[in-house]
């Protein structure tokens, strides 16, 4: 149990939809990251929030986009779905700025289908 | 372009009998390497972790082995239980961060299976 919820669980969408998927950090966690499991793959990075801004980005388009809230809850949004966004959605919280390696706590991820 | 590579899918021991994971990287500038462990349903865990200052790291029954040379790692789990049955991760870091964070790469992992 890492205390990090993402909500839904599993979600089936069509093409040229929009999504937004939640996450809830552990209290006092400032840093957030997003990222996408393809099946076979492992995790790879989307973006990381820290306190409300987006610091880091990985190799993924505009149309994932993302926000962090005093709360410690978050969202990763991604308009006009493509099939290939079809993938397991992780979020991971941690306590400072530079994510210690270590010190990630993973929820249990969306599965987003698009059809 | 795959800076992490798991080149065994999957891979099936004896409970009791040693587990080897292998991992290999490209990326010169990768410092740091993590070890992650997943159920099915739930979140990569974290698991054990090695700098690259060192050769070796040990936690209870778990290994990790760093050859820099080889740019190759590998994680040994002894013994085996079937409770450490999962999809494990193995992970690279940068040595320094990168506009505020550190970019955490993940190979595309090892399934194993530990039978009773």
């Amino acid at each position: 149990e890492t205390g990090v919820t993402q909500s839904p669980t599993h979600l089936i969408k069509t093409r040229g939809q929009q999504v937004t998927l939640r996450c809830s950090s552990q209290s006092g966690h400032n840093t957030v990251s997003w990222y996408q499991q393809a099946l076979g793959q492992g995790p790879q990075f989307i973006f990381q929030y820290y306190r409300e801004e987006e610091n880091g980005r990985g190799n993924f388009p505009p149309r994932f986009s993302g926000l962090q809230f005093p709360n410690y809850s978050s969202e990763l949004n991604v308009n006009a779905l493509e099939l290939d966004d079809s993938a397991l959605y992780l979020c991971a919280s941690s306590p400072g700025v530079l994510v210690l390696r270590e010190t990630q706590y993973f929820g249990p991820g969306t599965r987003l289908l698009v059809l | 372009d795959q800076q992490v590579k798991q080149n065994s899918p999957s891979l099936s021991v004896q409970e009791g009998r040693i587990s080897i994971l292998n991992c290999d990287y490209t990326n010169s500038m990768f410092d740091y390497f993590l070890w992650y462990k997943k159920y099915p349903a739930e979140g990569p865990t974290f698991l054990i972790s090695i700098s690259s200052i060192k050769d070796k790291n040990e936690d209870g029954r778990f290994t990790v082995f760093l050859n820099k040379s080889a740019k190759h790692l590998s994680l040994h789990i002894v013994p085996s239980q079937p409770g450490d049955s999962a999809v494990y991760f193995c992970a690279a870091s940068p040595a320094r961060a990168s506009g505020g964070y550190q970019k955490v790469t993940f190979g595309t992992g090892t399934k194993l299976q530990v039978i009773p």
